[in-house]
């Protein structure tokens, strides 16, 4: 079965400093990998995502992923945080009409 | 403006109760999904739907029951309800299903059931 492991329930980090979410995959072919971003009492926007080709995805707000398919992984990263990146960030793999999603990483950015 | 919007935002109603949350995209798109987001917000698949088709069911109660009248529309029935229930349930939609999807799925705000 597909899955996606996010070690980190919380990462902190100070405005200006560059921030990294991690998730790991596990996934049997070519991997499909999701970012998502839940705003509070929001619903779910999507950030990025990899189906192939360059390692490291851009995408919205500034945030960009880097595929690592020896270490399995598909990193959240940003050079520069802004307080407005406090959310809570899923990392995702797809399956056939279904989304199987990390257990979040909450993102807290302090001024 | 185009989006996927859910009815009501927020269902406060007592054990045992039976009560629907609707979901509409006007984004053309032909597949809907529903997702229930518990207190620790870990968010599961429930249920997808293609052209009007179930698609999936993960292990979910028969109380839950979705319909889609047509394709732009998701609603979610709930009978006799338990206070498990209670959490948010998000609805979504994607431009076409294939195996395994590519295409990102598009959320709504949510709707937060409180199971009293």
């Amino acid at each position: 079965a597909q899955s996606v492991a996010q070690p980190e329930d919380q990462v902190n980090v100070a405005e200006g400093n560059p921030l990294t979410v991690k998730c790991t995959y596990s996934v049997s072919g070519n991997p499909y990998l999701f970012w998502y971003v839940q705003y509070p009492n929001r619903g779910l926007q999507f950030l990025l995502k990899y189906i192939t080709g360059d390692n490291l995805v851009k995408g919205s707000y500034g945030f960009e992923a880097e595929f690592n398919k020896s270490q399995t992984s598909f990193h959240l990263k940003k050079p520069s945080a802004l307080v407005s990146d406090s959310a809570l960030y899923f990392c995702a793999v797809p399956g056939y009409s279904t989304l199987t999603f990390g257990k979040g990483t909450m993102l807290l950015v302090s001024p | 403006d185009t989006a996927v919007s859910q009815t009501p935002k927020y269902l406060v109603t007592q054990m045992g109760n039976d009560k629907s949350i609707k979901c509409e995209q006007n984004l053309g798109h032909d597949t809907m999904y529903w997702y229930k987001q518990d207190s620790k917000k870990f968010l599961k698949i429930m249920f997808s739907y293609n052209n009007k088709e179930l698609i999936i069911n993960e292990t979910v109660p028969n109380r839950f029951s979705p319909k889609s009248p047509d394709k732009a529309h998701l609603n979610l029935h709930i009978n006799s309800l338990e206070l498990g229930d209670s959490a948010v349930y998000f609805c979504a939609s994607s431009p076409s299903t294939s195996e395994p999807s590519y295409n990102e799925q598009f959320f709504g705000p949510g709707t937060r059931l409180t199971v009293l």
